[in-house]
C-alpha cells in the first residue's frame, strides 16, 4: 500500500525568510504524481504545485518550488519570500493514475510577522 | 473557485439521524472522490467513482453510502449518526490527474 509521511507537524517561519516542508512517500510504482495542497484557515483546499514522477525537472509556481529525489522518494516544498497568507495547514499527496489520492497527516505552517 | 460546488455548507444534526451531502463536480469531470476531514486531522479518503461507477473504496464506514447519478452529481448519504462522525466533509472531482476539491461541507452531529 501506498503511503505518504510528512515529519514535521508544526514548523514557524518569519516573513520573507524560505522554508522547507518534508515530504516522503513508499510506492513499488515506477509512474505516479505527486502534489502539495494548502489548507489556510478558510479549509479550502488549494492545490499549490504537483510534480509528475517521469519528469526530472523540479516544478515551480511561483514562490513555491519542489525538490524531488525519486530515488529516495523525497519529495520537498520550498516557499520562498514567505507570506503571512502562506499561514496554512499543508498536506503531501500521492496518486497513481486511476487510482484514490494518499495524502499525508500535514504540517501546519506559521508565519511570523 | 475550484468548479466543485457542495451543499449544504453547514449541517447541525442529533445523534441517532440521517444526511445526504450533496457533491456537484467541475463540468466534464467524471471522477468524484469524498473525504472526511475530523477538526485537526489529515483527509480521510471515503470512497471513489468514475462515470456513475464504485472505483475504489477507502474507510467508509457501514452506516454510510454513496453514488454518483447520470448527471455526474454525487451523494453522500450518513446514517445512524454518532458524535464522532462530526467532521468536515469533503467532495473533489478530477478528470485525469488532477483534484479540485469543493468547498466542504461542515457536520457537527449533537
Amino acid at each position: 500500500a501506498q503511503t505518504v509521511t510528512q515529519s514535521q507537524p508544526e514548523m514557524s517561519v518569519q516573513e520573507a525568510e524560505t522554508v522547507t516542508l518534508s515530504c516522503t512517500y513508499d510506492t513499488s510504482e515506477n509512474n505516479y504524481y505527486l502534489f502539495w495542497y494548502k489548507q489556510p484557515p478558510s479549509r479550502q483546499m488549494i492545490l499549490v504545485i504537483r510534480q509528475e514522477a517521469y519528469k526530472q525537472q523540479n516544478a515551480t509556481e511561483n514562490r513555491f518550488s519542489v525538490n524531488f529525489q525519486k530515488a529516495a522518494k523525497s519529495f520537498s516544498l520550498k516557499i520562498s519570500d514567505s507570506q503571512l497568507g502562506d499561514t496554512a495547514m499543508y498536506f503531501c499527496a500521492f496518486m497513481i493514475y486511476g487510482q484514490n489520492f494518499v495524502f499525508g497527516p500535514g504540517t501546519r505552517l506559521s508565519v511570523l510577522p | 473557485d475550484s468548479g466543485v460546488t457542495q451543499t449544504p455548507k453547514h449541517l447541525i444534526t442529533a445523534t441517532g439521524q440521517r444526511v445526504t451531502l450533496r457533491c456537484s463536480p467541475r463540468s466534464g469531470d467524471l471522477s468524484v472522490y469524498w473525504y472526511q476531514q475530523s477538526l485537526d486531522q489529515g483527509l480521510q479518503f471515503l470512497i471513489q467513482y468514475y462515470n456513475g461507477e464504485e472505483r475504489a473504496k477507502g474507510n467508509i464506514l457501514e452506516r454510510f453510502s454513496a453514488q454518483q447519478f447520470p448527471d455526474l452529481h454525487s451523494e453522500l448519504n450518513l446514517s445512524s449518526l454518532e458524535l464522532g462522525d462530526s467532521a468536515l466533509y469533503f467532495c473533489a472531482s478530477s478528470v485525469f490527474d488532477e483534484q479540485f476539491f469543493g468547498p466542504g461541507t461542515r457536520l457537527t452531529v449533537l
